[in-house]
């Protein structure tokens, strides 16, 4: 199947601090991709879809403002998280689809973030 | 809104038990629905699908019967392996390209 990497895979921050997750498809041209936030024992939630040469459009109770996305390529994908804290501490996973009506959905391995 | 509701985990089982995650959703229509598994360390994976009622997915061994009567996708094997152990997600696709997802389920298998 298809790739796509996450980078980094994990990382500390300081409170007020800015993070970028990157998430590239290695082999395939992803015109649409997802990011989504997990919690401990609880499901992966959308917070993002993102498509590429466009804005991103948002999950309800998601804060555009706070997690930035870019889609600059077609296959590569940032998540920026502004102004850290805590409560921002979580697994980042990524997910790029496939071109066509029936395109599959790809995940990354995650970023794990904590913020200090 | 669309919803999907999986067993609480840990499960943990011995080499060659009969595996069964339950699963079941609540939803507008009849929506695809998937199992997905994530292995340590690596992204999660696409296990399994159905696309409409009666449809059974199968994959490694897995299966799983999409029940519209119940709202019930569970993902059955019928002799788990060491290598099985992994957290599985129950999934619908809601629309055209958003999955929602079950909280998911860590299975460990035992030698």
């Amino acid at each position: 199947g298809a790739v796509v990497s996450q980078h980094p895979s994990r990382v500390i921050c300081k409170s007020g601090t800015s993070v970028k997750i990157e998430c590239r498809s290695l082999d395939f041209q992803a015109t649409t991709m997802f990011w989504y936030r997990q919690f401990p024992k609880k499901s992966l939630m959308l917070m993002a879809t993102s498509n590429e040469g466009s804005k991103a459009t948002y999950e309800q109770g998601v804060e555009k403002d706070k997690f930035l996305i870019n889609h600059a390529s077609l296959t590569l994908s940032t998540l920026t998280v502004t102004s850290a804290h805590p409560e921002d501490s979580s697994f980042y996973i990524c997910s790029a689809r496939t071109s066509g009506s029936y395109g599959e959905q790809f995940f990354g391995p995650g970023t794990r973030l904590t913020v200090l | 809104g669309n919803s999907v509701t999986q067993m609480e985990g840990p499960v943990t089982l011995s080499e060659e038990a009969f595996l069964t995650i339950n699963c079941t959703y609540t939803a507008t229509g009849y929506p695809s629905l998937f199992w997905y598994v994530q292995y340590p360390g690596e992204g999660l994976q696409l296990l399994l699908k159905a696309t409409k009622a009666d449809d059974k997915g199968s994959n490694k061994g897995f299966e799983a019967t999409y029940r519209k009567e119940t709202t019930s996708f569970h993902l059955e094997k019928g002799s788990v392996q060491v290598s099985d152990s992994a957290v599985y997600f129950c999934a619908l696709l809601e629309g055209a390209q958003k999955l929602v997802f079950g909280q998911g389920t860590r299975l460990t298998i035992n030698p």
